[in-house]
């Protein structure tokens, strides 16, 4: 069983450009949750996917989009970048229990 | 508003040592308590998950126990490791759809 996987590792952007970060959830899961942790701080909820719904969001703008596909990956969009944006972000996956099953997440840097 | 908080922000511990960890939230009305660990740079492991009828979980070396009147949750690492140290985090979920809110962390350093 491969776990949570997360592409890419790491990511350099600039500012204002788009980026798109991928997740594969743990076998058998069909929810996945993303979350945006900066540096010395908890992870913050940003958005929960299940049925290629977004069933929950955090307080996070519209800049801020998502996809959940059939196979139950998942797709995070960050459109027009801030400098704030850079951060480490991690995808969460659980299935009918209650714990959630973290990936080693995405680095992104905004320059 | 649901907050989380961890006291302390960092601890230094001698191998060997049991010690605890503590987490305050605000608001009782949680579905369920998870403590995370997160090594440097890395995703997060989930160690215990304590849901809101219980008082208690407990793995190996770890317990975890909760007390939603009062607002709060301990973690109790027994007979501590070098191998323990990373950063533990506390997660209070406030509802069945995953809306995790997450404290700061303790940063703990078990020194050989």
């Amino acid at each position: 069983d491969a776990g949570v996987t997360q592409s890419p590792t790491h990511l350099i952007k600039t500012r204002g450009q788009q980026v798109t970060l991928r997740c594969s959830p743990k076998s058998g899961h069909d929810t996945v949750s993303w979350y945006q942790q900066a540096l010395g701080q908890g992870p913050q909820f940003i958005f929960q996917y299940y049925e290629e719904e977004e069933r929950q969001r955090g307080n996070f703008p519209d800049r801020f989009s998502g996809h959940q596909f059939p196979n139950y990956s998942s797709e995070l969009n960050v459109n027009a970048l801030l400098l704030g944006d850079s951060a480490l972000y991690l995808c969460a996956s659980r299935g009918h229990t209650d714990t959630q099953y973290f990936g080693p997440g995405t680095r992104l840097t905004v320059l | 508003k649901q907050e989380v908080t961890q006291i302390p922000a960092a601890l230094s511990v001698p191998e060997g040592e049991n010690l605890v960890l503590n987490c305050s939230f605000t608001d009782s009305a949680i579905y369920n308590l998870q403590w995370f660990r997160q090594d440097p740079g890395k995703g997060l492991t989930s160690l215990l998950l304590i849901q809101s009828s219980q008082r208690e979980q407990t793995s190996g070396r770890l317990n975890a126990s909760l007390d939603k009147s009062s607002g709060r949750s301990t973690l109790y690492i027994a007979a501590s490791q070098p191998g323990d140290s990373a950063t533990y985090l506390c997660a209070v979920c406030v509802t069945s759809y995953d809306k995790v809110i997450f404290g700061p962390g303790t940063s703990l350093s078990v020194i050989p």
